[in-house]
């Protein structure tokens, strides 16, 4: 099956530094991929939509200019989680959907 | 606004007994709904679909039924197993896209 692949899978950073995150779907092309934040107990929330070629898409209370997204090719789209803060830390999953959606391993963050 | 909805956070079953989990969702446009099985610090891992044209799919343990009426799905494991606990989500699309919109999970706990 379609499979997506997220990398790095657990990252720590310092407080005020930047994270990137990749997500590649591997045997089929997205033009479309998914960003989801899970915090504890919490469902995943979609942060924003990611366009190859074009600008992502954001959900109302996300801030564009902290999670920057890439959608440079139909298999890479990247996120950037610019001077993070401790209250960035979290479960961050990408998605790309072929019928239906395939998910990223996760990226566990934690800024310190 | 919560789109998908799970009510029960939680669920705790004996092993070889039924587990019923049960989603309910607003969007009338809806018309392909899945379910994900997600460990902790993982992606979700796709279990079973169903499209709005059906209102059963079974396969193996897991049988997915849907009511357009109540606008209510629920997802079937029997009998259950150990290893079937995990947090479940169930998702909803509508044809306009391939978003999808999830609920907020349950946990599942097996009793061995």
């Amino acid at each position: 099956g379609a499979v997506v692949s997220q990398h790095p899978s657990w990252v720590i950073c310092k407080s005020g530094t930047s994270v990137k995150i990749e997500c590649r779907s591997l045997d089929f092309q997205a033009t479309t991929m998914f960003w989801y934040r899970q915090f504890p107990k919490q469902s995943l929330m979609l942060m924003a939509t990611s366009n190859e070629g074009s600008k992502a898409t954001y959900e109302q209370g996300v801030e564009k200019d902290k999670f920057l997204i890439n959608h440079a090719s139909l298999t890479l789209s990247t996120l950037t989680v610019t001077s993070a803060h401790p209250e960035d830390s979290s479960f961050y999953i990408c998605s790309a959907s072929l019928v239906r959606a395939f998910f990223g391993q996760g990226t566990r963050l934690t800024v310190v | 606004d919560q789109q998908v909805k799970q009510n029960s956070p939680s669920l705790s079953v004996q092993e070889g007994r039924i587990s019923i989990l049960n989603c309910d969702y607003t969007n009338s446009m809806f018309d392909y709904f899945l379910w994900y099985k997600k460990y902790p610090a993982e992606g979700p891992t796709f279990l079973i679909s169903i499209s709005s044209i059906k209102d059963k799919n079974e396969d193996g343990r897991f049988t997915v039924f849907l009511n357009k009426s109540a606008k209510h799905l629920s997802l079937h494991i029997v009998p259950s197993q150990p290893g079937d606990s995990a947090v479940y989500f169930c998702a909803a699309s509508a044809n306009t896209g391939n978003q999808f919109y999830f609920g907020t999970g349950t946990s599942l706990t097996v009793i061995p």
